[in-house]
């Protein structure tokens, strides 16, 4: 039972080039999440996936992309890349509604240049 | 708009100290507050949420629906919980989350 497990670990971008990070989970979890984190910020939410075939907008959506390809899988597209999406990228999950725990991946450190 | 204050980035206590990391809040709906840690190496991980009204490794957090806060606490402080700590609101039907700034705990000998 792995969690939440994220692809890549670690990147490296230059200005518009284009990539999709992965995230999937074991936990038969209906709810997904992709969260940023820079310094002196906290986490903030991207895009979120409230159940199988939904996604809907978080807190700073823009320049992002989602698809919930299966229960599973929620994957993260920067179509072209900027400098100000240097960031730590973390994926969640958790089982549905409210008050309900979030589960982490490890995240994916990018760097763009 | 919903929105987490912790207001100290750094707290710095000795080992056996007490130690009590402050979180404000400010939602017009009925909150969900919880406590996330990350440990030196290791993932973000649920410390303790308001609705369980549990103690966790020593750390407790009463929600003060009247001075909006949900403040962490802990006795007497041990080196292992040296690590980062954020609040987190959690609004709307699909848990989606508000995290604050984050404090780092750092215990000393």
């Amino acid at each position: 039972n792995a969690g939440v497990t994220q692809t890549p670990k670690f990147q490296v971008l230059k200005t518009g080039q284009s990539m999709t990070l992965q995230c999937a989970q074991d936990m038969n979890h209906n709810s997904m999440y992709w969260y940023r984190q820079d310094p002196g910020m906290g986490l903030r939410l991207i895009y979120y996936s409230a159940s199988e075939g939904t996604t809907d907008k978080g807190e700073v959506p823009n320049g992002y992309n989602v698809s919930r390809l299966n229960k599973r899988e929620f994957s993260l597209r920067l179509e072209s890349a900027a400098p100000s999406q240097t960031s730590v990228y973390f994926c969640a999950s958790s089982e549905t509604g409210s008050g309900e725990t979030q589960y982490f991946g490890p995240g994916t450190r990018l760097l763009v240049l | 708009a919903q929105r987490v204050t912790q207001p100290e980035k750094l707290l710095s206590v000795f080992k056996g100290a007490p130690v009590e990391l402050k979180c404000n809040y400010s939602y017009s709906g009925s909150p969900e507050l919880f406590w996330y840690v990350q440990y030196s190496r290791q993932r973000l991980q649920l410390l303790l949420r308001h609705i369980s009204r549990e103690s966790i490794k020593g750390f407790t957090a009463d929600l003060n629906k009247g001075e909006t806060s949900f403040h962490l606490k802990k006795p007497f402080a041990q080196e292992e919980d040296s690590a980062m700590y954020y609040c987190a609101l959690g609004t709307g039907t699909a848990s989606k989350l508000t995290f604050g700034t984050g404090t780092r705990l750092q215990v000393t000998l």
